[in-house]
């Protein structure tokens, strides 16, 4: 299997200040003849099912603010939040859809310093 | 639009089968590229992907969980089934129907909890 790696398991981050996220593939999850890294973050609200906030490493999916982005190929990605605002307290979590069986990562837990 | 809903027993006894119906609306299981996927989360934990099914019927299970569980479609009821056999107290998890096409996971159910406990 996959196993995906996220750091820090959890931050505080003052509002309007940059959260980042890095998350870790055991391989590659490149897929060199579509070009693209198949990996995916989503955003978990508490008592919320999660949503998904980034694929193909770095598209945003539809209605998700342009603060957020991703970046990274290979085995390293990172989600970046340009400027933390309240709504943004969640947890964070990575996932490879490369290779099934799929993997996340254990979350990163993001909240307001 | 794309709905999912998750439906089956909240309590389970320890060694008994889980079965889990996801009901949806607003796509098709016989698109290609179209899959269903369940997945899991403990208390407090962090998500598990347990199995999936493509609209060519192709199924792919959790390494850990395999031998426990099964997953199949109704297409013509538009529904998803997870059986999960000899459940154990650390199964004790919200399980959410997902929904993908041709690449992450994009819809979500509200999950149904299921404690397992005598």
């Amino acid at each position: 299997d996959v196993v995906m790696t996220q750091s820090p398991d959890s931050l505080a981050v003052s509002l309007g200040e940059r959260a980042t996220i890095n998350c870790k593939s055991s391989q590659s999850v490149f897929y060199s003849s579509y070009n693209k890294s198949y990996l995916a973050w989503y955003q978990q609200k508490p008592g919320q099912p999660p949503s998904l906030i980034i694929y193909w490493a770095s598209t945003r999916e539809s209605g998700v603010p342009d603060r957020f982005s991703g970046s990274g190929s290979g085995t390293d990605f990172t989600l970046t939040i340009s400027s933390l605002q309240a709504e943004d307290v969640a947890v964070y979590y990575c996932q490879q859809y490369y290779t099934t069986p799929w993997t996340f990562g254990q979350g990163t837990k993001v909240e307001i310093k | 639009q794309v709905t999912l809903r998750e439906s089956g027993p909240a309590l389970v006894k320890p060694t008994q089968t889980l079965t889990l119906t996801c009901s949806f609306s607003g796509f098709s299981l016989t698109t290609s590229g179209m899959c269903v996927s369940w997945i899991r989360q403990p208390p407090g934990k962090a998500l598990e992907w347990l199995a999936r099914i493509d609209w060519d019927d192709d199924t792919y299970y959790s390494t850990s969980l395999k031998t426990r569980l099964t997953i199949s479609k109704d297409t013509s009821k538009n529904q998803v089934v997870l059986t999960m056999t000899n459940m154990d107290p650390v199964d004790s998890a919200t399980y959410y129907c997902t929904r993908s096409y041709a690449y992450a996971i994009d819809y979500w159910g509200q999950g149904t909890r299921v404690t397992v406990s005598s």
